[in-house]
Order: structure tokens, then C-alpha cells, then sequence
């Protein structure tokens, strides 16, 4: 079935430092989805891609489509305390046919700190 | 405009039994899905409801069952519970005929099978 292979799992950073991390996939997708889910509470969506190159800015965060259509990264920009939480990638389940049947990648824990 | 909402938010049931989960989409939204997600399998689709009718079943026991009503809310239920069906349990909403980007998370029902 389709895998998203997100990375890194884990990273320790200093505020006001920059972040990247991506997701790769062995199959095509049609739609990138980042979301960010803080401690105790559900994902929530940050940014949506939907073209092959696209290039999507949300505040301080960036997120790319790749050119294959197999992976997408997010940048987080200037990173802040309140940026700590975990992000994931996601993308429509393609044979489904179903937009709400998302394939999650593992997802990256951002820890910020001071 | 509130959210999508979970109960109970927490609870703990013993192995063999069974559980009901209850999920209130976002007003107007007529699509339904669940998620469980697990600190070793991540998130994952369980399945979609629309109109009263399940559209898509991720790969799940069929311990594993919901149901929508005509309000739109809808339930999940898991019988015969074991120890590993310990998971954050996530409801999301979505407007008919939308794309993947318009998902809106709950905050999840905790249950602990011990």
C-alpha cells in the first residue's frame, strides 16, 4: 500500500533557528498536506499543495510539491517556542478514489529550544 | 463555528469489552471520518461516512464498525477489545464534495484497554 516516509523523526532546535523536513513516497500524489498536532489535541492543517512544483507559503512556513509528484518538504522559518509540537505530511489515499482517506506519514517532533 | 466534537475524551475499558465513540461533525458537514492513531502505526484511516452511508473502510478488523445518522454524527464502536486497540481515536469532519485540504480534526477520544 502507500507509504509516506517522513523525516527527520525528531529535532532539537534553537529558536530563532530554521527548520526543514520532508516526506517521500514511493507512489505518485495528486495533493501534499502538511499538518502540526500540539500535545492532548487533533491535527490541523497548515498548508495544502496540489501541483507538481508548487511552492505554498503559510506566515513563516513554506511547503514544496515535488517536481515527481513523490515528496514535499516544509521550512519553518525563524522558529518560535510555540512551534514545538509534531508535523506530518499527508496525502489522499489514491486508489480509494477518496479525498478524506489521507495516508500519514510518522511525522517530525520539533522541539524548540529557548 | 464550533468543531468538530469527541466524547468522552477519555476512558478506559477492560479487555473483551466493547466501546462506542461519538463524534459531532461541524455544522453543515455532511462527511465523516475516523482515525486511529498509535505510537507505533501512526495514523491511520478507519473509515469515511457520507449521507448515512460508509464510502470507504481502511484495513481494519471487523471488530472495527461505525454508523452515521441523519444529522450527520456518527459513532464508531470496537468489540471484543484487546490491549492493542489502546489509541487515540480521531474524528474529522468534512463539507460535501470537498478536496483533502478542507479536513477538520477533533481533539480525539484516549481510550486505554487494560
Amino acid at each position: 500500500g502507500q507509504q509516506l516516509n517522513q523525516s527527520p523523526q525528531s529535532m532539537f532546535i534553537q529558536e530563532g533557528e530554521d527548520v526543514s523536513m520532508n516526506c517521500t513516497s514511493s507512489s505518485i500524489f495528486n495533493t501534499w498536506l502538511w499538518y502540526k498536532q500540539d500535545p492532548g489535541e487533533g491535527p490541523v492543517l497548515l498548508i495544502a499543495l496540489y501541483k507538481a512544483g508548487e511552492l505554498t507559503s503559510n506566515g513563516r512556513l513554506t511547503a514544496q510539491f515535488g517536481i515527481t509528484r513523490k515528496d514535499s518538504f516544509l521550512n519553518i522559518s525563524a522558529s518560535i517556542p510555540s512551534d514545538v509540537g509534531i508535523y506530518f505530511c499527508a496525502g489522499p489515499h489514491v486508489s480509494s478514489g477518496s479525498a478524506r482517506q489521507l495516508t500519514f506519514g510518522s511525522g517530525t517532533q520539533l522541539t524548540v529550544l529557548p | 463555528k464550533a468543531g468538530v466534537t469527541q466524547t468522552p475524551r477519555y476512558l478506559i475499558k477492560t479487555r473483551g469489552q466493547q466501546v462506542t465513540l461519538s463524534c459531532s461533525p461541524i455544522s453543515g458537514h455532511r462527511s465523516v471520518s475516523w482515525y486511529q492513531q498509535t505510537p507505533g502505526q501512526g495514523l491511520q484511516f478507519l473509515f469515511e461516512y457520507f449521507s448515512e452511508t460508509q464510502r470507504n473502510k481502511g484495513n481494519f478488523p471487523g471488530r472495527f464498525s461505525g454508523r452515521q445518522f441523519s444529522n450527520s454524527r456518527s459513532e464508531m464502536n470496537v468489540s471484543t477489545l484487546e490491549l492493542g486497540d489502546s489509541a487515540l481515536y480521531l474524528c474529522a469532519s468534512s463539507p460535501e464534495g470537498s478536496s483533502g485540504n478542507t479536513i477538520y480534526f477533533g481533539e480525539g477520544s484516549w481510550l486505554t484497554v487494560v
